[in-house]
């Protein structure tokens, strides 16, 4: 079984830059997650959709942050303007339904300089 | 709202047994994870718990109590490459059933 795909894996971009992460999950997850991985942290829940829709999107600074799983499948997050603070690996998780186990991506790590 | 605490780092030699604690609390409690964090990769699943009690899965145990806001994983015959972060995770079913993730305890194996 394919795993959760994340790309890409590695990204520098200049403070004040626009930034897009990619991930497809796993074939026939409905339940998709975007997290932040602050170094020496535990992920913190950006958004959570549930096939298209948006769960809950409390804790995503909305005034940079966007996300969208338009066909239910794939999804991308995007970050405009990036501050240093953005700094982070951005995890895609998924599951089959809302509260089963999540899988992981590899993760992509964002160095804003 | 979510408070889970467990130990920043541990060591333990190649060979013994070593428990990781966590402690938390939250409003709908509907289950605990446990995952296993190498460094630069992403965290995979170690183990689930709803019901109080241990679970066992080979070389490592989770173990929970929900009238204590506790749960710990218990490595046995560690090996070198368990040297990774642990991360706690508890799902909260008043808030559409996410998880909510401990700061993860980095566990160094030595020889």
């Amino acid at each position: 079984e394919a795993g959760v795909a994340q790309s890409p894996r590695y990204k520098i971009i200049e403070k004040r830059q626009s930034v897009a992460f990619w991930c497809n999950p796993i074939s026939g997850h409905a339940t998709l997650y975007w997290y932040q991985q602050i170094l020496g942290q535990g992920p913190k829940l950006l958004i959570q959709f549930q096939n298209n829709g948006v769960v809950d999107d409390s804790q995503l600074p909305k005034d940079r942050f966007s996300a969208e799983r338009l066909k239910g499948v794939d999804s991308t997050l995007k970050i405009q303007p990036a501050k240093l603070e953005d700094s982070a690996v951005y995890l895609c998780a998924s599951s089959f339904n809302r509260g089963g186990e999540a899988f992981f991506g590899q993760g992509t790590r964002l160095t804003v300089v | 709202g979510q408070n889970i605490d467990q130990p920043t780092e541990m060591t333990a030699t190649e060979g013994a047994i070593v428990q990781i604690n966590c402690t938390y609390q939250t409003s709908g409690f509907n289950g605990l994870f446990w995952y296993q964090q190498h460094a630069g990769e992403a965290p995979t699943f170690l183990s689930y718990n709803v019901l109080d009690g241990l679970e066992e899965k080979g070389r490592f145990s989770s173990f929970l109590s929900r009238s204590k806001g506790y749960s710990y994983l218990l490595l046995k015959e560690l090996q070198m490459k368990d040297s990774a972060s642990y991360l706690c995770a508890v799902r909260d079913q008043n808030t559409g059933n996410q998880f909510y993730f401990g700061t993860g305890t980095s566990l160094t194996v030595i020889p």
